[in-house]
């Protein structure tokens, strides 16, 4: 499978609890997001990075949040404390420079937060 | 500012043709796209126009672009049970060249 994969699925955690998402981009896509879909909403961006560097950071992506991507390949989204309001599905996608203008999603990675 | 509507629900017959609707606020866009998403997965690139262009055809979809009144549809031919999802409107603006800003999606229900 050549495609966006996310790991967990799915997490279920108490308040508090810190948690951590995986992605692995298409391998050879130097562009990597985060977003961030809740229930009857359409996702909505959080961060990307080039290669290893993180350029561009929603309002959205609180002081509790922070995302690598350390070797330019997978990245990880940790929430620390999470909170309630926490619960969604927290969507990867994947592009390439020179076509940057197409973003390959993961399935997700849904939290919910009890 | 960066706005994109949509209207929450299509229900259309098998076999009929299905027009989805999208208006967006921001002339900078220079993208707009057509995701897919199924119960519980991500999201499927459908299709996607560039601004200086009125209308792409890819198979069984339509896209029309009316950058006067700022208006994208999407027309899937004769519409299959498997097309029931969410349908989502995404645009990307000028400069930013990184995200991409989604409507709050159609849900289209295809009936027998």
């Amino acid at each position: 499978d050549t495609g966006v994969s996310q790991n967990p699925r799915h997490k279920i955690t108490k308040r508090g609890q810190n948690v951590t998402f995986r992605c692995d981009p298409i391998s050879e896509h130097n562009r990597l997001y985060w977003y961030r879909q809740t229930l009857g909403q359409g996702p909505e961006f959080l961060t990307y990075f080039q290669n290893e560097a993180q350029l561009e950071k929603s309002r959205l992506l609180s002081d509790r949040f922070s995302a690598e991507r350390p070797k330019g390949s997978f990245s990880t989204l940790e929430i620390q404390r999470t909170e309630q309001g926490d619960s969604a599905m927290y969507l990867c996608a994947s592009s390439f420079t020179l076509t940057y203008n197409e973003q390959f999603f993961g399935p997700g990675t849904r939290l919910t937060v009890l | 500012g960066e706005d994109v509507e949509q209207s929450l629900f299509l229900s259309v017959r098998e076999g009929d043709s299905s027009v989805i609707n999208c208006t967006y606020t921001d002339s900078s866009s220079t993208y707009l796209y057509w995701y897919k998403q199924e119960p519980g997965a991500g999201l499927q690139l459908l299709t996607y126009i560039f601004s200086n262009m009125d209308m792409k055809q890819d198979q069984r979809l339509t896209v029309l672009l009316n950058k006067k009144d700022k208006h994208l549809s999407l027309r899937i031919a004769d519409t299959q049970t498997g097309d029931s999802a969410i349908y989502f409107c995404a645009e990307i603006f000028t400069g930013t060249a990184s995200k991409l800003t989604f409507g709050t999606g159609t849900r289209l229900q295809v009936t027998l």
